[in-house]
């Protein structure tokens, strides 16, 4: 497709239940992160990779907050025994990396946990 | 990591133009200033950058201080489309990274 694509749209979980999130990136892009956005707050950055190599991971809240690129190209977010605080829209955004490259975000997953 | 002050609210009349301020005082001298909008259920969608020198494309201008600290962001002509979150950011030199703050909410009027 022509931009980045997350899937699924919407996830509803109970709470303790494990759910995988998925970004296709923009073919040929580098670059790969993940944000999380509270209601009615910015996106808050979670992880980054270049190619495979997960080389930022500051932002993930707990261990229980899992991502991994194994090809270079899609990327999946796995949230372990799901909390209610883990509610929010999880957006991916790609480039193609580097200095004064722009970030094309995909719609976001959102996430209920009840 | 990049921190942003900006107003949380502006109100434009439609048709006027819009001028969105962003304080950016820690940014470093390689980094760009970005400017993201994100409609209601939407992801963020870019606007517009730049590092030094004033931008322009066909959806807004990007003014830049001289000692690079703060920047205006103009919509020429707002409509009742405009009405959005716009964010200030600057990317890190390394990664591009980009570290959002809460954003304007602008209502742009009839």
């Amino acid at each position: 497709g022509a931009g980045v694509s997350q899937s699924p749209r919407y996830k509803v979980a109970k709470r303790g239940q494990d759910v995988a999130l998925r970004c296709d990136p923009i073919s040929g892009h580098v670059s790969l992160f993940w944000y999380q956005q509270a209601l009615g707050q910015g996106p808050e950055f979670l992880t980054y990779f270049q190619n495979e190599a997960q080389l930022d991971k500051s932002g993930l809240p707990s261990d229980r907050f899992f991502a991994e690129r194994p090809e270079g190209s899609v990327s999946t977010l796995k949230i372990q025994r799901t909390q209610q605080e883990d509610s929010a829209v999880y957006l991916c955004a790609s480039s193609l990396g580097g200095i004064g490259e722009k970030l094309f975000f995909g719609s976001g997953t959102q996430l209920s946990v009840l | 990591d990049a921190k942003t002050t900006q107003p949380p609210s502006m109100d434009c009349a439609e048709g006027r133009a819009a001028n969105l301020p962003c304080n950016h005082s820690t940014i470093s001298g390689n980094e760009y200033v970005y400017w993201y909008r994100q409609i209601h259920s939407q992801g963020p969608q870019y606007i517009i950058h730049g590092l030094k020198n004033n931008e322009t494309n066909e959806m807004a201008s990007l003014i830049i201080t001289e000692d690079r600290k703060s920047s205006t962001l103009i919509l020429p002509h707002a409509t009742l489309r405009d009405t959005a979150v716009y964010y200030c950011t600057h990317g890190s030199s390394n990664t591009g990274k980009l570290i959002f703050g809460q954003g304007t909410t602008l209502q742009v009027k009839p």
